[in-house]
């Protein structure tokens, strides 16, 4: 079955600082491949997303770049805020339209 | 646009005993998913609608747990009967299509006694 790793699991940064976590995935027909956000109690909210056909997209202060044939893809968090404190998922597609989530990275950010 | 409403917000049972949970989609959303989420892991899928039929149900332990979507709109999974290790909080999420952005109900939190 589909293995999906992330890295690291937990990571502390002083605020402004840049946070980078990596998904690494072994499907190599993957062809979808998001990020969610999740804080304490409340329900996962994608934040970002990027398709195979793409190697990199930003979208403000958040960017993912994907490496297929590497298989992996990661998020890049720049100028971190004490609110992007939360957890990440990584959840890249396994076969046709599922999706398989990754343990999750707990991103603290330190005011 | 309204989200993905979900209910009970809360849940505690015994064990042997039988629950069901409710799920209502984004209105016009063709797939809806089931995800169960335990604490300090990720969401694990269950269960994939697409309209009213399933998609995927291979993690579903269909020993115990069974869902439906009639009507492809609103969907009810149930546990029966419930063991200690279902206690999580059960997500239903809803998209478009299957290659579209999932958006997540607020999640049912089950504690099993």
């Amino acid at each position: 079955g589909e293995n999906v790793e992330q890295h690291p699991s937990t990571l502390s940064v002083q605020e402004g600082d840049s946070a980078v976590i990596k998904c690494t995935y072994s499907d190599s027909a993957s062809n979808y491949f998001p990020w969610y956000k999740q804080e304490l109690g409340k329900r996962p909210q994608l934040i970002i997303d990027i398709r195979s056909n793409v190697g990199e997209k930003k979208d403000q202060r958040i960017a993912v770049t994907l490496n297929k044939t590497a298989k992996h893809f990661s998020l890049h968090i720049t100028e971190t805020q004490p609110e992007d404190s939360a957890v990440y998922f990584c959840a890249p597609e396994a076969g046709t339209y599922k999706y398989i989530f990754g343990t999750g990275t707990r991103l603290k950010v330190l005011a | 646009e309204a989200g993905v409403a979900q209910s009970p917000r809360y849940k505690i049972i015994e064990k042997r005993q039988s629950v069901a949970f409710w799920c209502n989609p984004i209105s016009g959303h063709a797939t809806l998913y089931w995800y169960q989420q335990i604490l300090g892991q990720g969401p694990k899928l269950l269960i994939q609608f697409q309209n009213n039929g399933v998609v995927d149900d291979s993690q579903l332990p269909k020993d115990r747990f069974s869902a439906e979507r009639l009507k492809g709109v609103d969907s009810t999974l149930k546990i029966q009967p419930a063991k200690l290790e279902d206690s999580a909080v059960y997500l239903c999420a809803s998209s478009l299509d299957p290659g579209s952005e999932q958006f997540f109900g607020p999640g049912t939190r089950l504690t099993v006694l």
